[in-house]
């Protein structure tokens, strides 16, 4: 069975941490590992990744995947309370399709305090 | 988001009642999915439609039904709804095709069943 495995579930920090979420899978036929920011509602695109070792790259954060060892992470630099939120990791294939269903883990949910 | 809309927004009803669930979109987009969200359990696909009266089961379908009489609504129906169905439950649209789309999730809906 196809799975995606995320962690910590949860993680507080201080405003100006450098934080680390991790998302491993299992799947059968790899498409691209993709990362949401989910707030109070819709999850939001941030990074999708298909090959190992490129690092994408977004203002204070940065994503990396490593298709030898079948995990991805998340680093978010310097925090702001704005980035508390349910950070989603998902296999599958951004642009949808017949094989577009995605596959996602459960979620880290991380808390930045002042 | 712009050019999806679920509604209801929320929704309270008791077991055994039916309940129709709507996403409209304005993107032309080929593909619609629902999805569930709990805790413990991420997102999960329940059905996705490829087309006008075209749809598949995802993941979790069982206990839900859907349809797609136009490109622009997708509605999901739970025929008897039942505690386990208590959730929150999210459209999204993709277009694989020319000048490809990338998932776009909405609102989302939360559903209580009492």
């Amino acid at each position: 069975e196809d799975k995606v495995v995320q962690s910590p579930l949860s993680l507080v920090v201080h405003e100006g941490d450098t934080v680390t979420l991790n998302c491993s899978y299992e799947v059968t036929n790899f498409r691209s590992l993709l990362w949401y920011k989910q707030e109070k509602k819709a999850p939001t695109f941030l990074f999708m990744l298909t090959s190992s070792g490129i690092e994408k790259k977004s203002g204070r954060l940065s994503s990396i995947l490593d298709k030898k060892e079948l995990f991805s992470i998340l680093n978010i630099t310097a925090t702001q309370t704005g980035d508390s939120a349910i950070y989603l990791c998902a296999e599958g294939d951004y642009y949808g399709g017949s094989q577009g269903n995605l596959i996602f883990g459960k979620g880290t949910k991380l808390s930045v305090k002042p | 988001d712009a050019g999806i809309t679920q509604s209801p927004r929320h929704k309270v009803t008791e077991t055994g009642t039916p309940v129709t669930l709507r996403c409209h979109q304005t993107e032309n987009h080929r593909y619609m999915y629902w999805y569930r969200q709990d805790p413990g359990h991420g997102l999960r696909l329940i059905h996705y439609s490829y087309g006008v009266k075209d749809t598949d089961k995802g993941e979790v379908s069982d206990g839900y039904s859907v349809s797609r009489s136009k490109t622009e609504d997708f509605l999901l129906t739970l025929e008897s709804a039942t505690s386990s169905q208590t959730s929150v439950y999210f459209c999204a649209i993709s277009d694989p095709g020319q000048g490809a789309a990338g998932y776009t999730f909405g609102s989302g809906t939360r559903l209580t069943v009492v």
